[in-house]
């Protein structure tokens, strides 16, 4: 069983979609985060939570959603998505909490690579 | 000025010398630094991360850190062809659950 799991691995939508990608994380961890990779573009962090409660959203277009019902479960739904937004949506956990210097330590999923048609 | 900066490259090096990687970073207060890498189609692998200036050695792989010239390299010594891949540096924004990336280095180790 891997550290962070991610489905799907791959998501083809159109713009009227909706559509939700999955984190599960078996490492006891505290906090999870949603990053997003573009190509030549560094990784952007999208959201944070940390023992479930929301603790950074990085400018994030509402179209994109996340949940995180408990520590290792978490969510991004989306809807009416651009072309733009596709992308490999990395989740990723670590054991810290805000601020700490563990925060620094993610351990990342193998991503989902979503495409917007 | 980019947070955190670094050389795409690609940089090229032959089996067994020492690779050397660049990061600089635009915030002073950052205190926590790291290193992941990258294989093409993957996903990013925390393989160090240093907190104090000066030098930390794990392996083949060196970290270096100079806070007062806002620096931070990454050294592998007796590359293999399987270090080939991006290696991506990453600083801990003071004060927030944040860690910004750079671009990454595309390290090319040829046989």
């Amino acid at each position: 069983e891997t550290g962070v799991t991610q489905t799907p691995r791959h998501l083809v939508m159109g713009m009227t979609n909706k559509k939700s990608l999955k984190c599960e994380q078996h490492l006891g961890h505290n906090a999870m985060y949603w990053y997003k990779q573009s190509a030549k573009k560094p990784l952007e962090l999208m959201f944070v939570y940390n023992f479930k409660e929301q603790t950074e959203n990085n400018s994030v277009p509402s179209r994109f959603s996340p949940e995180c019902p408990n520590s290792s479960h978490l969510f991004l739904h989306l809807h009416t998505l651009q072309p733009e937004d596709s992308a490999l949506y990395l989740c990723a956990s670590s054991r810290g909490g805000a601020g700490g210097t563990s925060t620094g330590e993610l351990f990342f999923g193998e991503g989902s690579r979503l495409t917007v048609l | 000025q980019k947070e955190v900066e670094q050389n795409s490259g690609p940089l090229s090096v032959p089996e067994g010398a020492i690779a050397s990687l660049n990061c600089t970073y635009s915030d002073r207060g950052s205190q926590s630094f790291f290193w992941y890498r990258q294989y093409s189609g993957k996903s990013p692998e925390l393989i160090m991360s240093i907190y104090s200036n000066g030098d930390k050695e794990d392996g083949r792989f060196t970290a270096q850190l100079n806070k007062a010239s806002q620096y931070v390299s990454l050294l592998i010594r007796d590359s293999q062809p399987s270090d080939s891949a991006t290696y991506l540096c990453a600083v801990n924004i003071p004060g927030f659950q944040k860690l910004v990336f750079g671009t990454g280095t595309r390290l090319l180790v040829s046989p």
